[in-house]
């Protein structure tokens, strides 16, 4: 059974880069078909996909993200990497990890992990 | 502003059933799967339901879905105080290569 485990900073400087990682165990990140994803949720609000990664290393990007937005695989370590520049306070959230094992549904999370835009 | 638009909230006695809508376009739900999330307060959320109508290994068949051209339905039967979260749809939306939530809605158990 897949796990996934977010890390990264609590706290970042507005208009500074936020970096996050998403560690997998249970399973190869280099696994054929499957889809890696980031998924935010700002306090109180409803969840905003960011991006997604193929295992072929094609991207997919929320169009009101994109011009911030990458991400990258690094099998060497079975992580993911989610990078959001110029952040604002618009973007305080809790963001979660994800994989699509199957077809369309994000079937695997990981337990989140708080970040705080703020000076 | 999500593309998917569920109601608010919904509420029934424990024992009962509920029914959440979720409506889209040609664009998503016309056109792909629908997948429905469970978040219990201060969780991460839960793959409740996946192409339409199946449910993952360990969740009950309290739990079903249903696709109608555009539109998509949760139900969720025999009420429980445990069912109180969150619900949120989810789908691939074609034209933009993007994928989408609903707007969320909150069960509450009188």
């Amino acid at each position: 059974q897949l796990q996934l485990q977010e890390s990264g900073p609590g706290l970042v400087k507005p208009s500074e880069t936020l970096s996050l990682t998403c560690t997998v165990s249970g399973g190869s990140i280099s696994r054929s078909s499957y889809y890696w994803g980031w998924i935010r949720q700002p306090p109180g609000k409803g969840l905003e996909w960011i991006g997604s990664i193929y295992y072929s290393g094609s991207t997919y990007f929320n169009p009101s993200l994109k011009s911030r937005v990458s991400i990258s695989v690094d099998t060497s370590k079975n992580q993911f990497s989610l990078k959001l520049s110029s952040v604002t306070a618009a973007d305080t959230a809790v963001y979660y990890c994800a994989v699509m094992t199957g077809s369309t549904e994000f079937d695997y999370w990981g337990q989140g992990t708080l970040v705080t835009v703020s000076s | 502003q999500s593309v998917l638009t569920q109601p608010p909230s919904v509420s029934a006695a424990p024992g009962q059933k509920v029914t959440i809508s979720c409506s889209g376009s040609s664009s998503n739900i016309g056109n792909n799967y629908v997948s429905w999330y469970q978040q219990l307060p201060g969780t991460a959320p839960k793959l409740l339901i996946y192409e339409n109508n199946k449910r993952p290994s360990g969740i009950p068949d309290r739990f079903s879905g249903s696709k109608s051209g555009t539109s998509a339905t949760l139900g969720i039967t025999g009420l429980q105080t445990g069912d109180e979260a969150e619900y949120y749809c989810g789908t691939w939306y074609s034209s933009l290569s993007a994928y989408v939530f609903g707007t969320g809605t909150k069960v509450t158990v009188l």
